[in-house]
């Protein structure tokens, strides 16, 4: 079944504590990107990456890095994370770039106390 | 830089009754997109828009664009509990990106 696999699907943790979201996709897309939903804010893109090695800036990078070493994996990484970073975060993924149709995992909901 | 407001914020339909969300674009739109996401879960693709005048149908649910390309609307007819969610509409934001309006929540009481 073509789909995008998050983990973990919930997560708590503690300020500072470097934590990962894992991203794959089974599609052979090559386009991924990450993304958090907040409350009167919506969907923010964090970052994104055209193919292997080629990851770019999204709308709010700031306290997150991502690496993209193999086409069908996308993590996200909080070397640091911050109670502001409290949030929903969505990986998608498409064929060849935005904005086509995205496909989306379901979901990680990270609380930072 | 593209901007995308959705109305109404929420709803409240009976089961059966038909009910609009509408997405209005501050700039002329070249791609429009509907998501539903069901409450605390991923996004799924509904359908999307590119014609001025475009109107796309899956099942009991219709999308629109208008002919100036900058509002489009979805209309659900005999509404169903399995169209509860949250309704998002997106397009082109430029750098790679989809941008989202905030969503409309629906519920559909029985």
């Amino acid at each position: 079944e073509a789909q995008v696999t998050q983990n973990p699907r919930y997560l708590i943790t503690v300020t500072g504590k470097k934590l990962t979201v894992t991203c794959s996709q089974n599609m052979n897309h090559e386009y991924m990107s990450w993304y958090r939903q907040d409350p009167g804010l919506g969907l923010r893109q964090i970052y994104y990456s055209m193919n292997v090695e080629v990851t770019d800036k999204g709308d709010v990078p700031e306290g997150y890095k991502v690496s993209r070493k193999e086409k069908r994996n996308f993590p996200l990484i909080l070397e640091s994370p911050s109670p502001n970073q409290t949030s929903l975060y969505f990986c998608a993924s498409s064929l060849f770039g935005a904005p086509e149709k995205l496909f989306f995992g379901s979901g990680t909901q990270l609380s930072v106390l | 830089s593209q901007e995308l407001e959705q109305s109404p914020q929420s709803l409240i339909v009976q089961e059966g009754k038909n009910l609009t969300i509408n997405c209005t674009s501050s700039k002329t739109l070249y791609g429009l997109y509907w998501y539903k996401q069901k409450y605390g879960e991923g996004l799924i693709f509904l359908m999307m828009l590119q014609k001025g005048g475009e109107e796309k149908s899956h099942e009991k649910i219709t999308a629109k664009l208008d002919e100036k390309k900058q509002q489009s609307s979805l209309h659900i007819t005999a509404s169903q509990p399995s169209h509860a969610g949250i309704y998002l509409c997106g397009a082109d934001g430029g750098f790679q990106k989809l941008v989202f309006g905030t969503g409309t929540r629906l519920l559909v009481s029985p």
